[in-house]
C-alpha cells in the first residue's frame, strides 16, 4: 500500500497569514497516461464530518474559496491557505487515490 | 441538494454484529460509487469499503476484510454495510460518502454524510 505523510503535525498561523501544509506519498500518484496526480485534499472542523477542498491535486472542488489552492506532483504535494481566516480553523487531509485510497495522518491548523 | 444520511450505529459487544444504513438523496443514486470510511475516536481517516453504482463490484480494507458485507439497494436509494464479529478496534464513527463515478477505484469521494457511531465495548 502507498503510504501518506504530512508536515507538520500542526501549525498556527495569524489571521491573513498564509498557512502551508506538506503532503508526501511513498511512490508517485502521477499516472502517465492522462498526467494527473490522484491526490485529494479534505478540510474536517471539530465535530464536522470532511469536507473536499483539492482533487487532481490542484482542482478546486466547486464552493471552495480561492484562498485554497493546491499544487505539486509525483511524490511532494502542497495545500496554501493564502490568508488564512477565523473559519479555517481544521485538521487537514490529504488522501491518495491511485491504488486503495490511504488518507494521510492530518494536520491541525490554529489560529496564532 | 446532494444528502447522505447514516443510520445504525450504536454500542454493541466484541464479537457483535450492526448493520448501517445510509440513505441517499439529491442525485441518481444508481450512477455513483459508494463508500465507507471510518473514523476512530481522535484518530484519522480509514477507508473501510465501496461498492460500484450497480453493486456489482465491491471492495474492502484488509482490517475488515471476511467481517464486513457492503451493499446497496438502487431501488430504495440505500447503502448498507453489515458488520459482523465486531472487535474495539472497530470503534468508531462512520461515514457514508460518495464518490463522483460508477466504478470506485481511482476517484476521490465528493460528499460526506455526518456519521454514525459505532461503539464496541463489553
Amino acid at each position: 500500500d502507498i503510504v501518506m505523510t504530512q508536515s507538520p503535525d500542526s501549525l498556527a498561523v495569524s489571521l491573513g497569514e498564509r498557512a502551508t501544509i506538506n503532503c508526501k506519498s511513498s511512490q508517485s500518484v502521477l499516472y502517465s497516461s492522462n498526467n494527473k496526480n490522484y491526490l485529494a485534499w479534505y478540510q474536517q472542523k471539530p465535530g464536522q464530518p470532511p469536507k473536499l477542498l483539492i482533487y487532481w491535486a490542484s482542482t478546486r472542488e466547486s464552493g471552495v474559496p480561492d484562498r485554497f489552492s493546491g499544487s505539486g506532483s509525483g511524490t511532494d504535494f502542497t495545500l496554501t491557505i493564502s490568508s488564512l481566516q477565523a473559519e479555517d480553523v481544521a485538521v487537514y487531509y490529504c488522501q491518495q487515490y491511485y491504488s486503495t485510497p490511504v488518507f494521510g495522518p492530518g494536520t491541525k491548523v490554529d489560529i496564532k | 441538494e446532494v444528502q447522505l444520511l447514516e443510520s445504525g450505529g450504536g454500542l454493541v459487544q466484541p464479537g457483535g454484529s450492526l448493520r448501517l444504513s445510509c440513505a441517499a438523496s439529491g442525485f441518481t443514486f444508481s450512477s455513483y460509487a459508494m463508500s465507507w470510511v471510518r473514523q476512530a475516536p481522535g484518530k484519522g481517516l480509514e477507508w473501510v469499503s465501496a461498492i460500484s453504482g450497480s453493486g456489482g463490484s465491491t471492495y474492502y480494507a484488509d482490517s475488515v476484510k471476511g467481517r464486513f458485507t457492503i451493499s446497496r439497494d438502487n431501488s430504495k436509494n440505500t447503502l448498507y454495510l453489515q458488520m459482523n464479529s465486531l472487535r474495539a478496534e472497530d470503534t468508531a464513527v462512520y461515514y457514508c460518502v460518495k464518490v463522483p463515478a460508477a466504478m470506485f477505484f481511482y476517484y476521490y469521494m465528493d460528499v460526506w454524510g455526518k456519521g454514525t457511531t459505532v461503539t464496541v465495548s463489553s
